[in-house]
């Protein structure tokens, strides 16, 4: 597609529910990242996929939060038992190839636990 | 790691007035830093990107920004600031692996 587009683009989840965010990068870009972005915060990085390689998770808060990437395009970040300081903007991203070209962002998908 | 420090979580200007927004970087020089702006409801977008060799970087919408290693500062400034200027800007480069990290951004106010 033209841009990385993200969906939903609003959600608001109760306490303890489940929640998924999906991504779907820029064609042909292979480097796809997820962030989070809290009031007043900066982005905090989450998930980093690169083609079918294993995925750098190192940025995951906790194990309830997990992402797949389906054939090397679309991303699902899902959040399990939402809390409500899971409450943020999540911005996916990708690259080309990698980092040093820069990113692409899509809108972000603001999530609101109540 | 590296990390990047913005400094003034706010900045404000009136329209027409020089623009300055401050980046300065940890350690070693990156081999890349990039400006992004974020306006409201939206994603980040590329302003510009530094890369190994040069100094002064023009970006879109009249950006620009000065690389310095003696002050390990990458500053964002533009001549003359418009109304639509109005906008969270972020600093980046890489830390770790194949990542991005950023800065905690500067919004920028306009008065008319």
């Amino acid at each position: 597609g033209a841009g990385v587009s993200q969906s939903p683009s609003n959600k608001v989840t109760e306490k303890g529910k489940d929640v998924e965010l999906r991504c779907d990068p820029i064609s042909g870009h292979t480097a796809l990242y997820w962030y989070r972005q809290s009031l007043g915060q900066g982005l905090e990085f989450l998930i980093y996929f690169q083609g079918n390689s294993a995925p750098d998770k190192s940025g995951l808060p906790s194990d309830r939060f997990s992402a797949e990437r389906t054939g090397g395009s679309v991303s699902t970040l899902t959040i399990q038992r939402t809390q409500q300081e899971d409450s943020a903007v999540y911005l996916c991203a990708s690259s080309f190839r990698d980092r040093s070209y820069g990113y692409t962002f899509g809108s972000g998908t603001r999530l609101t636990v109540v | 790691a590296q990390s990047v420090t913005q400094l003034g979580s706010h900045v404000s200007v009136s329209e027409g007035a020089l623009v300055l927004l401050r980046c300065n970087y940890s350690s070693s020089v990156p081999p890349y830093l990039f400006w992004y702006v974020q306006y409201p409801n939206q994603g980040l977008q590329l302003l510009l990107k530094y890369t190994t060799g040069a100094t002064l970087v023009k970006g879109i919408n009249g950006f620009e920004a000065e690389f310095k290693k003696s002050e390990t500062s990458f500053h964002l400034t533009k001549p003359s600031a418009h109304m639509s200027d109005a906008a969270e800007y972020f600093c980046a480069l890489p830390s770790g692996f194949q990542k991005l990290v950023f800065g905690t951004g500067t919004r920028l106010l306009v008065s008319p």
